[in-house]
C-alpha cells in the first residue's frame, strides 16, 4: 500500500506570492491533517480535514487555508507569503477523525520564501 | 492548554549504551502518545504509538512507556548504534490534533 505523498517536495517563492501544496493520503484514509515545522516554533498543527470538511483548525492567520476533495486528497494554500512562512510542511493521514487513530506522515514539502 | 516538554534537548552517548529519552505533558486527557524520529532535512518516521489505555509498547530495541497519571512517557533505546542518531519527537493526541514536544537531538558516537 502506498504511503502518504506530498508534492512538490521543494518550493522556492518570493514574498507576496501565493503557493499551493498537495497531499495524497493512504488509500482508504479519509482524514488529512497539516502541520508546519520551523526551527523556532517546532511542529504546529494547521488544520484537519475529514470528508471534505475542515474539522479542526490551529492558531494560524487566515492566509493559510486548505481544502479536501472527494477522493480525500488535500491541498493547502498560503497567500501573500512572508519570510516567516519558510518551513517544512507535513501532512498526515488517518482512517478517521477519532483522536485515538494513528496518523501517518508524508515526506513533507520544504517551502523557502525569499 | 496541553503542553509537551522533552528533556534533554540534546544527548550524546557512546555506541552500545542504553539510553532513555523523556517526554512530559501537562494534561492527562490524551487519546494516545506517539514517538517519532526525524533525520536532518527529512520527514517523520513513526516509531511507536501508545494508546491511552496502554502502559508500554515495544519494537525491536525500542520500548516506550506511558504513565498518564503523572503525565510522562519514556523512550528506551537499547544497545544504541550510530544509525540511531536523529532527533526524537514525542506527540500527544489531544483535542483532535497532535501536540508536539521540541525534540531530543541524539548523537551516538562510534
Amino acid at each position: 500500500k502506498a504511503g502518504v505523498t506530498q508534492t512538490p517536495r521543494y518550493l522556492i517563492k518570493t514574498r507576496g506570492q501565493q503557493v499551493t501544496l498537495s497531499c495524497s493520503p493512504i488509500s482508504g484514509h479519509r482524514s488529512v491533517s497539516w502541520y508546519q515545522q520551523t526551527p523556532g516554533q517546532g511542529l504546529q498543527f494547521l488544520f484537519e480535514y475529514f470528508s471534505e470538511t475542515q474539522r479542526n483548525k490551529g492558531n494560524f492567520p487566515g492566509r493559510f487555508s486548505g481544502r479536501q476533495f472527494s477522493n480525500s486528497r488535500s491541498e493547502m494554500n498560503v497567500s501573500t507569503l512572508e519570510l516567516g512562512d519558510s518551513a517544512l510542511y507535513l501532512c498526515a493521514s488517518s482512517v478517521g477523525t477519532s483522536g485515538s487513530l494513528e496518523q501517518f506522515f508524508g515526506p513533507g514539502t520544504r517551502l523557502t520564501v525569499l | 492548554k496541553q503542553e509537551v516538554t522533552q528533556i534533554p534537548a540534546a544527548l550524546s552517548v557512546p555506541e552500545g549504551e542504553n539510553l532513555v529519552l523523556n517526554c512530559s505533558f501537562t494534561d492527562s486527557a490524551i487519546y494516545n502518545l506517539q514517538w517519532f524520529r526525524q533525520d536532518p532535512g527529512k520527514g517523520l518516521t513513526s516509531l511507536l504509538l501508545i494508546q491511552s489505555s496502554q502502559r508500554e509498547q515495544t519494537s525491536g530495541r525500542l520500548n516506550a512507556s506511558l504513565d498518564k497519571s503523572s503525565g510522562r512517557s519514556t523512550l528506551y533505546i537499547a544497545a544504541s548504534q550510530p544509525g540511531d542518531s536523529a532527533t526524537y519527537l514525542c506527540a500527544v493526541s489531544s483535542n483532535y490534533q497532535l501536540i508536539w514536544g521540541a525534540g531530543t537531538k541524539l548523537i551516538i558516537k562510534p
